[in-house]
């Protein structure tokens, strides 16, 4: 069993839908981000939080909204998404980033479908 | 110009083969190097680090050269489970940022 755990693993939803993501990490890592990957693309980098601090937004539309209550869970709140938003969000986690070796671990991710 | 690129692809091989993949950086500052693995269907997971001095695991090889920017890896004696999206990852190593993925590049190894 991963020590990153997502849920749902699948989610179909209309686009006038509210829905979240959730995501926990049993790592005790200090860091956790989104990733959106969709087909033909590479992983794109959503949201990083580090000690519960969003510490990055990478040009995300505000229909994605991500929440970090505690270092080990991380929520991204969809509403009012496009088709285009169907994709597979990964979640990961770290311990740090500065240099070194920074190994990510991921969930097994959520596939969203958008209709 | 993305930030990391990588052979298209796909890479079909018998088993036994050697193939090497390779991955340029546009980020001059980049500082920490990896390859990712990709099984279809499933989350990525770390294969190895790279460093400046070449590293070898097992069958894998995994060589950086700065100031190319260049990255690449090697593997001999194919198997089939090798069969894999492989992933070229570069980070920054600045506090606020985070990993950037290459698109990938796919490995199927046959029999």
């Amino acid at each position: 069993e991963t020590g990153v755990t997502q849920t749902p693993r699948h989610l179909v939803m209309g686009m006038t839908n509210k829905k979240s993501l959730k995501c926990e990490q049993h790592l005790g890592h200090n860091a956790m981000y989104w990733y959106k990957q969709s087909a033909k693309k590479p992983l794109e980098l959503m949201f990083v939080y580090s000690l519960e601090e969003r510490v990055e937004n990478n040009s995300v539309p505000s229909r994605f909204s991500p929440e970090c209550p505690n270092s080990s869970h991380l929520f991204l709140h969809l509403h009012t998404l496009q088709p285009e938003d169907s994709a597979l969000y990964l979640c990961a986690s770290s311990q740090g980033w500065a240099g070194g070796d920074t190994e990510a671990f991921f969930g097994q991710g959520t596939r969203l479908t958008v209709v | 110009r993305k930030e990391v690129e990588q052979d298209p692809g796909p890479f079909n091989v018998p088993e036994g083969a050697t193939v090497a993949f390779n991955c340029t950086y546009s980020n001059s500052a980049s500082q920490s190097f990896f390859w990712y693995r990709q099984d279809c269907r499933k989350e990525p997971k770390l294969l190895m680090s790279v460093y400046s001095s070449g590293n070898e695991d097992g069958r894998f090889t995994a060589q950086l050269n700065r100031a190319s920017q260049y990255i690449s890896l090697l593997i001999r004696d194919s198997k089939l489970s090798d069969s894999a999206t492989y992933l070229c990852v570069v980070n920054i190593g600045q506090a606020g940022t985070a990993l950037i993925f290459g698109k990938g590049t796919t490995l199927s190894v046959s029999s």
